[in-house]
């Protein structure tokens, strides 16, 4: 069975600083892998999403990378900002799941002013 | 605008009652799906629909039940014979074909 996992639960920084958060799943076989963004008591907004044939997506500050056969997954953020606090999730589509997703626990990212 | 509209924001239930949630969407998306998110924790899929009168269990689907009567409109009923339904449920669309989900904005959903 697919599993996912955040590391570290949490993280605080200071404003300006670049960051990397992680992901990690133990099956390869995957179709996709999303980053979604959720703010406190609300809905997940997706920030990137990356096809198991590519190797990295970009937005903006933010930058995704995938790599398929370690099973691993970072999120960049460049020159951080307060309005980043937030908590990240990914995701991993399981190929041939009828686009079920699996979700890994979150990163909750603090960046104080 | 279009978007996924979730009620209510909050629900609370009495011992041995059912509830039901709402989830409408404009976007006319075929797929529609209801997550279960607990704290600290990442999001399990409970039921999913691909299409109008159609629907599939996800990974925790005991306790609950759905309807997709309408393309819009896909209502989560949480039954007395789920025993621990203290939890955030969101609910989420994606047109036939597309991978990005859209979600809608939540609803907690607390025992009294």
């Amino acid at each position: 069975k697919q599993e996912v996992t955040q590391i570290p639960a949490a993280l605080s920084v200071p404003e300006g600083e670049n960051l990397v958060l992680n992901c990690s799943f133990t099956d390869s076989a995957i179709y996709n892998l999303q980053w979604f963004r959720q703010d406190p008591g609300k809905g997940l907004t997706s920030l990137l999403l990356i096809q198991s044939s590519q190797r990295e997506q970009t937005s903006g500050r933010l930058n995704a990378s995938l790599d398929k056969s370690s099973g691993r997954s970072t999120l960049y953020i460049a020159a951080s900002q307060p309005g980043d606090s937030a908590t990240y999730l990914c995701a991993v589509t399981i190929a041939g799941s009828a686009r079920q997703l699996t979700f890994g626990s979150g990163t909750q990212l603090t960046v104080l002013p | 605008d279009g978007g996924i509209t979730q009620s209510p924001k909050y629900l609370f239930r009495k011992e041995g009652q059912n509830v039901t949630l709402s989830c409408e969407q404009n976007l006319n998306h075929d797929a529609m799906y209801w997550y279960r998110q607990d704290p600290g924790q990442g999001l399990r899929l409970i039921y999913y629909s691909q299409i109008v009168n159609d629907f599939q269990k996800g990974d925790i689907a005991e306790g609950y039940s759905v309807s997709r009567e309408k393309k819009e409109s896909f209502p989560l009923t949480v039954t007395s014979a789920q025993k621990n339904p203290t939890a955030f449920y969101l609910c989420a669309s994606n047109p036939q074909g597309g991978e990005k989900l859209f979600f809608g904005s939540g609803t907690q959903l607390s025992v009294l």
